[in-house]
């Protein structure tokens, strides 16, 4: 049973970058059959997907916010990540990591996701 | 950019169905998965490739996408059932989410 973990500091000052990590269990990421993804939520508000990686390091972004993320993935630790620069209070929202397998079968494994605030 | 909408809010008897609405531009020529999510937890795939259920999912949860509409049914609503309800298809190679839909069972 693959499971995932985020990882990183629940506050981040404004204009810095945020820094996330999401640790895979259970199953190998460098498996060519998906892709890894991050997706958040604002507080009280619907999901919002960010990017997606495959295991060749290859990036698929929201267009929205493609300017500001650098996601990479690391097959010899089995991790994933994300950096998101220059955030602002905007930016504040539950960062859950997933594993997505295609257009078809969507977005199957979650992790239980990670609180970021964003200070001023 | 592509769009999925869906309403904000349905409310059911235990025991009705329930369906819950996703639109967007010729939908029907894409694939829709369905998420539920109740407060304080993850997402759960309850609905993918617009029909199908994973395992565990109990049987009263049931989709269809034509045209332009994609819908989530669920039959025999229980209480249980009351969550946050998301629609997800792909655009290309991004991920595109529906707003959400509250369910209340009452």
């Amino acid at each position: 049973q693959v499971q995932l973990l985020e990882s990183g500091p629940g506050l981040v000052k404004a204009s810095q970058t945020l820094s996330l990590t999401c640790t895979v269990s259970g199953g190998s990421i460098s498996s060519g059959t998906y892709y890894w993804s991050w997706i958040r939520q604002h507080p009280g508000k619907g999901l919002e997907w960010i990017a997606n990686i495959n295991h060749r390091g290859a990036t698929y972004h929201n267009p929205s916010l493609k300017r500001r993320v650098n996601m990479t993935i690391d097959t010899s630790k089995n991790l994933f990540s994300l950096k998101l620069s220059s955030v602002t209070a905007a930016d504040s929202a539950v960062y859950y990591c997933a594993r997505v397998i295609n257009s078809r079968e969507g977005v199957d494994v979650w992790g239980q996701g990670t609180t970021v605030t964003v200070s001023s | 950019s592509y769009e999925l909408t869906q309403p904000p809010s349905v409310s059911v008897s235990p025991g009705q169905a329930a369906s819950i609405t996703c639109s967007g531009d010729h939908l029907g020529d894409r694939y829709v998965c369905w998420y539920q999510q109740k407060p304080g937890q993850s997402p759960v795939l309850v609905i993918y490739q617009d029909f199908r259920r994973p395992s565990g999912i109990p049987e009263r949860f049931s989709g269809s996408n034509s045209g332009n509409t994609a819908t989530l049914t669920i039959s025999g609503t229980q209480t249980v059932d009351e969550a946050d309800y998301y629609c997800l298809a792909w655009d290309t190679t991004t991920l595109i989410f529906g707003g959400g839909t509250k369910l209340t069972v009452l």
